[in-house]
This record gives C-alpha cells, structure tokens and sequence, in this order.
C-alpha cells in the first residue's frame, strides 16, 4: 500500500507564498508521477500540475501557470508544491496523488493539507 | 482546454436503486475518462480508469461506459456506504493535462 505523506496545516498572509511538501517511497518517486489538486471549502476537485521524474517533465493547468511551482527531490523522494500571491480564494486543502504508471489517473492520494489565508 | 460538464450535480436515490451519473467533454477524449468517489470528509479513491476499467477492489455494482464526448457512471444497486460525491477526469496529452468534471452529489432518500 503505497503512502504519500504531506505536511502540516498552514496559515498565511494575503499576497504570502506557501509550499507544501508530499513525502513518498522512492519506488514511487522515481517511477511515477506525483500530482497536485486542490479542493476549496465545499467545492470540487482542482488539478494545479503535476511532476512526472522518469519522463523529466513538469506541467501546471493553465489558471496556475504563473503562480505555482512543482518541484521533486529525489533524494528524499519528495515533492513540493509551491504557490505564491495568496489570496482568500486559495484557502483550501492541497492534495498530492500518485499519477499511476499504466492509465494516467490518481491512484494514491496524500492525507491533505489545508492551507488558510486570512489577514 | 477541454472542459467537462456532469450531471445531474446532486441526486437521491433510495437503497437498491440503480443511479446514473453523466459526464460530457467539450472535445472527443477516446476513452480517456476517469471517475473518483469523495466521501464527506475523506480523501479522494479512484473507482474506474480509461472510461470502464474498475480498480481493484472496487465493488462490481460500479460502473462505467462511453467513449468520445459523452460517458456514463452507474451503480447499479445503491448502498448506504455509497454517499459521496463522484467526480468525472479527463486526461489529455503527454505529459498529460487533467480536467475534473464539478461532481456529482449522491445521497440516500
């Protein structure tokens, strides 16, 4: 049973960054893909972008592209997320997912971190 | 980008009825559909991939079907356990782009 791992609950500030880091095994990480989506209080599922190592790739939807940065580091099996220019709309719980090796879909999910940005 | 719509976005059904959720894309994506179950509070679980393939583990009362731009997702005899929100997934591309459908929320009467 594969385990992805997250870091705690944050608070920010308005105009603030955050990063929030998943945790893998080192199977995971160095052959599959991790991803990133997001969900607002009562809302839906958000995807932000994902990392795929083994294909060297990096890839962000369209709305982040310019806030959002992914990254991995494969020495400790673990990926980052970071968004920056917060604001009250991305108070929400950050998910990251294993993107599976046979159909691209989010076989394993991270426990979520919910990050709050208030004044 | 391809968007994805679904419906109906909440419905109630009683135990042992079967329920049906649809998921539209703005664009033909084959078979390249997948759906997740939410239940309140807890973290996403992928149920089906690549349109009708069921995941390990996942009861046989569901399912799902379609290809190009209109897709279905069925359970074919409700249980309680099965409160959630369903949400459909497209993917696109390589490294792939993935687009969440708004969820369906399903409730027992």
């Amino acid at each position: 049973q594969e385990q992805l791992v997250q870091s705690g609950a944050e608070v920010k500030k308005p105009g603030s960054s955050v990063r929030v880091s998943c945790k893998t095994s080192r199977n995971t990480f160095s052959s599959f893909g991790i991803t990133w989506v997001r969900q607002a209080p009562g809302q839906g599922l958000e995807w932000m972008g994902g990392i795929i190592p083994v294909l060297g790739s990096i890839n962000y939807a369209q709305k982040f592209q310019d806030r959002v940065t992914i990254t991995g580091d494969d020495s400790t099996n673990t990926a980052y997320m970071q968004l920056t220019s917060l604001s009250s709309d991305d108070t929400a719980v950050y998910y990251c997912a294993r993107i599976s090796a046979s159909v691209p879909s989010f076989d394993y999910w991270g426990q979520g971190t919910l990050v709050t940005v208030s004044s | 980008d391809i968007q994805m719509t679904q419906s109906p976005s909440s419905l109630s059904a009683s135990v042992g009825d079967s329920v049906t959720i649809t998921c539209q894309a703005s664009q033909d994506i084959k078979n390249h559909l997948n759906w997740y179950q939410q239940k309140p509070g807890k973290v996403p679980k992928l149920l089906i991939c690549d349109a009708s393939r069921l995941q390990e583990g996942v009861p046989p009362r569901f399912s799902g079907s379609g290809s190009g731009t209109e897709f279905s997702f069925t359970i074919s005899s409700l249980q309680p356990e099965d409160i959630a929100t369903y949400y459909c997934q497209q993917y696109d591309g390589l490294p792939p782009v993935f687009t969440f459908g708004p969820g369906t929320k399903v409730d027992i009467k």
